[in-house]
């Protein structure tokens, strides 16, 4: 299988405080892992894509020092947003590749922010 | 630059009917191309993708898609729909294959089943 969790699943934070996102591949290991936003009834867009053991890539009109991410592992990236505002209320989506080479991403199951 | 259009932001099909979900693509190299189903306040599963083996690709749950180069498209089918395909759709492409590289999707379809 190919398993990808998300944690938490649901969170709802105070306007000006920083919220973490983790993303994990719990039965492989990930080389690359990659951040989406999906606004209500909208398409999946890109963020950022994730490299164990390297600084992110962050896609154009993505505030890098805004969202930020770290891959420390080979099973384990990090989203934390900073300073949130109502504007970042979204569903933030991780995937995975399992190894260098291959082109399915898994996808985790999200997590719905809602900030006050 | 590479770019996916869904045609249709909802389709609604009779329980049993055929299901066509269209899926119309632009990539400057060959692409590889998936179709992913999202449930409510859920992530994406894998239906099926297209990585320049055979031109028709069968996936999970009764759909297949089929690649033509000629048209640029790769339109999701299913034979007969079932009231637990209601969700929604997303197309999406790949220019690079072998490495890193995150997809650009299409803006969905809702798809509706009538009972």
């Amino acid at each position: 299988g190919a398993v990808v969790s998300q944690h938490p699943s649901r969170v709802i934070c105070k306007s000006g405080t920083s919220v973490k996102i983790e993303c994990r591949s719990l039965d492989f290991q990930a080389t690359t892992m990659f951040w989406y936003r999906q606004f209500p009834k909208q398409s999946l867009m890109l963020m950022a894509t994730s490299n164990e053991g390297s600084k992110a890539t962050y896609e154009q009109g993505v505030e890098k020092d805004k969202f930020l991410i770290n891959h420390a592992s080979l099973t384990l990236s990090t989203l934390t947003v900073t300073s949130a505002h109502p504007e970042d209320s979204s569903f933030y989506i991780c995937s995975a590749k399992k190894l260098a080479g291959a082109n399915t991403q898994y996808f985790g199951p999200g997590t719905r922010l809602t900030v006050l | 630059a590479q770019s996916v259009t869904q045609l249709g932001s909802h389709v609604s099909v009779s329980e049993g009917a055929l299901v066509l979900l269209r899926c119309n693509y632009s990539s400057s190299v060959p692409p590889y191309l998936f179709w992913y189903v999202q449930y409510p306040n859920q992530g994406l599963q894998l239906l099926l993708k297209y990585t320049s083996a055979a031109t028709l690709v069968k996936g999970i749950n009764g759909f297949e898609a089929e690649f033509k180069k000629s048209e640029t498209s790769f339109h999701l089918t299913k034979p007969s729909a079932h009231m637990s395909d209601a969700a929604e759709y997303f197309c999406a492409v790949s220019d690079k294959g072998g490495g890193a590289d995150g997809l650009t999707f299409g803006k969905g379809t809702h798809l509706i089943i009538q009972p």
